[in-house]
């Protein structure tokens, strides 16, 4: 069945290092991709989120790219702050149209340090 | 807007007691879902609600859960009798009627049986 697998955590950085959380998945036809994100005390929160093959998703300094020739949507920022600190759920939805049905990761526990 | 809510927060009970948990989605959400995650593990689908209707339930684990979405607004989850495994933090997210729409969680409510 599908799946899909993050690198384990937790990683820990300091301030503006440069981050990259692995993601690969394994899926039949053409998934809809997505970063999840959860801060501290809160429900999870949609980062990004790309449709189709090549596609980058991008948001608050945040990328990923959808690369289907290594079944992969590696998360990467340049420089992370503090704030950053959370967990982190790749996930995807094969379902054509609804979204709503994901398939997770297990999360990458993200902390970073002034 | 008021966001996706989740009661309790926090729940503690006794292997084989019953608990039930709640969630109001946003107002006008057609869609509903609930998720689990166990042990830190990934977060795992359970059903969904389109509406007052289940429009997927091939998540639910056993019959010891039940689900209902009566009047098609908030949702509530029972888990009877409860088992040591079913501890985790569950999730219910909401999304409008609209293809591809986004979906919004909620903060979770952290189960835990002894």
């Amino acid at each position: 069945g599908n799946s899909v697998t993050q690198m384990e955590g937790p990683v820990t950085l300091s301030e503006e290092a440069f981050l990259t959380i692995n993601c690969t998945y394994t899926a039949t036809g053409y998934p809809s991709l997505f970063w999840y994100v959860q801060y501290p005390g809160e429900g999870l929160q949609l980062l990004l989120k790309a449709t189709k093959a090549d596609d980058k998703g991008s948001n608050k300094g945040f990328e990923a790219t959808y690369r289907k020739e290594t079944t992969s949507f590696h998360l990467e920022k340049g420089s992370v702050q503090v704030s950053d600190s959370a967990v982190y759920f790749c996930a995807l939805s094969d379902l054509p149209g609804n979204t709503g049905k994901l398939i997770f990761g297990q999360g990458t526990t993200l902390q970073v340090k002034p | 807007e008021a966001g996706v809510t989740q009661f309790p927060s926090h729940s503690v009970i006794e292997k084989g007691q019953t608990v039930t948990l709640r969630c109001d989605p946003i107002s006008g959400h057609d869609n509903l879902y609930w998720y689990r995650r166990v042990m830190g593990k990934e977060i795992k689908f359970l059903l969904h609600f389109v509406k007052e209707s289940k429009q997927d339930e091939s998540g639910m684990p056993n019959n010891r859960f039940l689900a209902e979405r009566t009047g098609g607004t908030y949702s509530t989850l029972k888990v009877q009798p409860a088992e040591l495994e079913d501890s985790g933090v569950y999730f219910c997210a909401s999304s409008q009627g609209a293809r591809g729409s986004p979906l919004h969680f909620g903060n979770g409510t952290r189960l835990t049986v002894t």
